[in-house]
Order: structure tokens, then C-alpha cells, then sequence
């Protein structure tokens, strides 16, 4: 099956600091990344969905300055949390898809990364 | 976007099948219906999804009504890996055919499968 690899898996951080987490599609390419957020016990949030080479479209309250999205090619997409708080501290998942013509496609998702602000 | 209705919680036993229920009675002609299923602190993982049509693959079966207003997620065989919470999310394909909206993640179906 379709294989979404997510970096890194874990990371701890002091507050201010960026940090990068990495969303590969490995055996396909993806038409469209998305990144969403997860707080303890509660249901994924789309933050935002990411076309390559064309800026990402950010959901409402999602700042876009920072969470900042690249999406370079087909395979590869990052989301950059500038200087983070501990309020940004969760659990933050990639997925990607290869929707093309009519038919829909499933999203594959990436394992997450539990991002903790000191 | 359409809204999907799961029971919060669903119990089974071991090699026992399951029958996960979706109302989603404003669903619109072009929504497909997808189920992903998550473990605690992993991503989620694609079951199945289907447009009209009754759809299987090797890790379930989707039944979808008649008038599409509501689908059941069937596990054949339960086992201890099944335990999950079960999403059930409409994806809107937009006008044109062509482009699709995104998936929106409700409360789900915590789904415990007793040995």
C-alpha cells in the first residue's frame, strides 16, 4: 500500500525555537499534502492542504505566518512551527493523496509527530 | 460539508464480525465516504471509502444504503488489532469533477474488541 513517512517522529524543544517536520510520500506521488493537528483526546484538525508548487491554503484560525507550509515537489512537503510555545505543543500529522480525474482517492497518513514546547 | 453521525463507543469479541453504523442523511450526489481508523498516538490508517456502490478489500466491507444516507463499516473477523477509533468523514468532490475538498474529522467510533 501506499507508504506516507513522517519526520521526525518525536521532538522536544525550548520555547522560541523552530522546528521542521517532514512529510515524504514514498511510492507515489502526492497531488495533495495536508498537515493537521491532534490534542490529547480529541479528533484531528486540518490546519492546512498543500498543493506542490502553489501556496497552501490555511484553514480559518490557522496562522499562516506560523505554521509555515512548503511543498517543493510531489513527494516532499514541510511544515515549519516558528518560534514555538508550549500552547503549540501537540500531536502533528501529514497525509497526501494522488486524487486525479474523477475518481477519489484515499489519503495516506504519515505516523505523526509529538512536537513538545519547554 | 455534509456531517457523518457514529456512535460514540461499539463493543465486540474476538473472531466475531462488526457492523460500525454511519447516518450522514444530507450527504450530496458526488461526497464519497470514507472510513480511517486510528490507534492511540499513531496516524490514521485508510480502511475503505466508496462513491455508491458496495466496496470490499482485504481489511473490510463498506455497505452503503440504498439512498446513500447512511454506510456501515463491516470487519469480518475482529481481532485484538482492530481496536481503534473508527472515523467515518464525507469528502466532497467539488463542481467540475475534478477537484476535492478535504476530509474533516469528527468525534468517531471508539471501537473495543474484547479476547
Amino acid at each position: 500500500g501506499a507508504v506516507v513517512s513522517q519526520h521526525p517522529s518525536w521532538v522536544i524543544c525550548k520555547s522560541g525555537t523552530s522546528v521542521k517536520i517532514e512529510c515524504r510520500s514514498l511510492d507515489f506521488q502526492a497531488t495533495t499534502m495536508f498537515w493537521y493537528r491532534q490534542f490529547p483526546k480529541q479528533s484531528l484538525m486540518l490546519m492546512a492542504t498543500s498543493n506542490e508548487g502553489s501556496k497552501a491554503t490555511y484553514e480559518q484560525g490557522v496562522e499562516k505566518d506560523k505554521f509555515l507550509i512548503n511543498h517543493a515537489s510531489l513527494t516532499l512537503s514541510t511544515l515549519t512551527v516558528t518560534s514555538a510555545h508550549p500552547e503549540d505543543s501537540s500531536f502533528y500529522i501529514c497525509s497526501a493523496t494522488r486524487d486525479r480525474g474523477p475518481i477519489q482517492q484515499p489519503q495516506h497518513f504519515g505516523d505523526g509527530t509529538r512536537l513538545s514546547i519547554l | 460539508d455534509a456531517k457523518t453521525t457514529q456512535p460514540n463507543s461499539m463493543e465486540s469479541n474476538e473472531e466475531e464480525p462488526v457492523h460500525l453504523p454511519c447516518n450522514h442523511s444530507t450527504i450530496s450526489g458526488t461526497d464519497y465516504i470514507h472510513w480511517y481508523r486510528q490507534l492511540p498516538s499513531q496516524g490514521p490508517e485508510y480502511v475503505i471509502h466508496g462513491l455508491t456502490s458496495n466496496v470490499n478489500n482485504r481489511m473490510a466491507s463498506l455497505a452503503i444504503a440504498e439512498d446513500r444516507k447512511s454506510s456501515t463499516l463491516i470487519l469480518h473477523r475482529a481481532t485484538l488489532r482492530d481496536a481503534a477509533v473508527y472515523y467515518c468523514i464525507l469528502r466532497p468532490r467539488n463542481a467540475g469533477g475534478t477537484s476535492y475538498g478535504k476530509l474533516t474529522f469528527g468525534q468517531g467510533t471508539i471501537l473495543t474488541v474484547h479476547p
